[in-house]
């Protein structure tokens, strides 16, 4: 079942925070986050695993919620470079990484 | 270390034609999965290759095979081409772990007249 990515699009001015979640009706037992930018391949951004905290690198952080089948992506005092789709993958049981709609991030000067 | 890379980088058919397309794993990597992103879409799976048999399979018919090679190199083959198989083709690579990190490669885009 495909994870259910909010919001679809959110546009933000350099410097504003944003927000990203994904849910998921099966329970989760790890969430991978990506970044795409038009006319380039994912680019992987971290993984969140069943039990795990919290993690981050520079100002992207994401955290894990496993009752609510939730995750969610915390983007803090956005740069140009953070424009792009970012896409929540769920991995199954057979391997197989299913991915959300994306979530298309704009950040204006 | 050599990072995924995939051939070729576009690629233009007819309906009713046969492809393929092939993929280089990152070095280190024992694994490769396919997808297929369709325009404003997410990617979607299309199988996974582990140690040279397959290792799962998405919702595609029997026409979408593939192949991985001793070194871990991988083909995807397509018959029988729709015009609805106009995608972004990416394989992505990890080391077969499981929950492990897939890495993605630069995609093959085909255009199926």
């Amino acid at each position: 079942q495909q994870p259910v990515q909010s919001p679809q699009a959110v546009i933000l001015r350099e410097g504003e925070d944003a927000v990203i979640n994904c849910s998921s009706s099966k329970a989760l037992y790890s969430v991978h986050w990506y970044r795409q930018k038009h006319g380039e391949a994912p680019v992987f951004l971290m993984i969140l695993l069943k039990g795990g905290e919290q993690k981050g690198h520079d100002k992207i952080s994401a955290s894990f919620n496993e009752k609510k089948q939730q995750s969610s992506l915390y983007l803090t005092a956005s740069q140009l470079s953070y424009s792009g789709t970012y896409f929540c993958g769920i991995l199954g049981s057979n391997y197989k990484l299913t991915f959300g709609k994306g979530t298309l991030l704009t950040v204006n000067p | 270390e050599t990072g995924v890379t995939q051939s070729p980088t576009h690629l233009i058919k007819t309906r009713g034609q046969q492809v393929t397309l092939r993929c280089s794993s990152q070095s280190g990597h024992n694994t490769v999965s396919w997808y297929q992103q369709a325009l404003g879409q997410g990617p979607q799976f299309i199988f996974q290759y582990y140690r040279e048999e397959e290792n799962g399979r998405g919702n595609f018919p029997p026409r979408f095979s593939g192949l991985q090679f001793p070194n871990y190199s991988s083909e995807l083959n397509v018959n029988a081409l729709e015009l609805d198989d106009s995608a972004l083709y990416l394989c992505a690579s990890s080391s077969g772990a499981e929950q492990e990190t897939q890495y993605f490669g630069p995609g093959t885009r085909l255009l199926v007249l």
